[in-house]
């Protein structure tokens, strides 16, 4: 069974800053696996990134992500006051997983 | 516009009974694995379950093995969850999820619905 596991629990920043969100999987997975998705209070998820770094359609170029094996991050360049939220990395698989979650709030 | 929407969210007594849809528009429902996925207030994501194209498959989380059944109806493009036996720790928002095969199999949930929220309690 694969555990992912995301630090920090809970991210500090102000507008304009870059975040830096991990994703460690208890074992190797495949990058085509790996998604991050974006979850706004009172909202569905949003799928941010797929593939590991693939941007799905409609989403800003300051999210990237990159990694692979066991060690994945989902970088946000340039705080946008709409990107203070809570963001899941997930292990598509036969019973796909996610992972506790990252909040992004604001200092 | 791609859309799920979830019903049939409510209260349910511990050991009863619920059944969850969730009706897609603007896609072919017939083209895509679905998935129900949950959240216990306050907490993360928790995956339930999968469906194949056309039913004939189906997956469960440990947690809802032998009580919850998926099932589909492509001719309706309606995702259902059957929920028995339920219990307090079943209490989640309850969103249903379009899996999507990117181009060089990449895979991941895409569309998601607004959620419906199912409470078990006396």
């Amino acid at each position: 069974e694969i555990v992912l596991t995301q630090s920090p629990g809970t991210l500090s920043l102000s507008p304009g800053e870059s975040a830096t969100l991990s994703c460690r999987a208890s074992q190797s997975i495949s990058t085509n696996s790996l998604g991050w998705y974006q979850q706004k209070p009172g909202q569905a998820p949003r799928l941010l990134i797929y593939g590991a770094s693939s941007r799905t359609t409609g989403i800003p170029d300051r999210f990237s992500g990159s990694g692979s094996g066991t060690d994945f991050t989902l970088t946000i360049n340039r705080l946008e006051p709409e990107d203070f939220a809570v963001y899941y990395c997930q292990q598509y698989g036969n019973s796909p997983r996610f992972g506790p979650g990252t909040k992004v709030d604001m200092k | 516009e791609m859309q799920l929407v979830e019903s049939g969210g409510g209260l349910a007594q511990p050991g009863g009974s619920l059944r969850l849809s969730c009706a897609a528009s603007g896609f072919t429902f017939s083209n895509n694995w679905m998935h129900w996925v949950r959240q216990a207030p306050g907490e993360g994501l928790e995956w339930v379950s999968r469906i194949t194209t056309d039913g004939g498959d189906t997956t469960y989380a440990d947690s809802v093995r032998g009580r919850f059944t998926i099932s589909r109806d492509n001719a309706k493009n309606t995702l259902y969850l059957q929920m028995h036996s339920l219990r307090a720790e079943d209490t989640a928002v309850y969103y249903c999820a379009r899996d999507h095969l990117f181009a060089s199999g990449r895979s991941a949930f895409d569309v998601w619905g607004q959620g419906t929220m199912v409470t078990v309690s006396s």
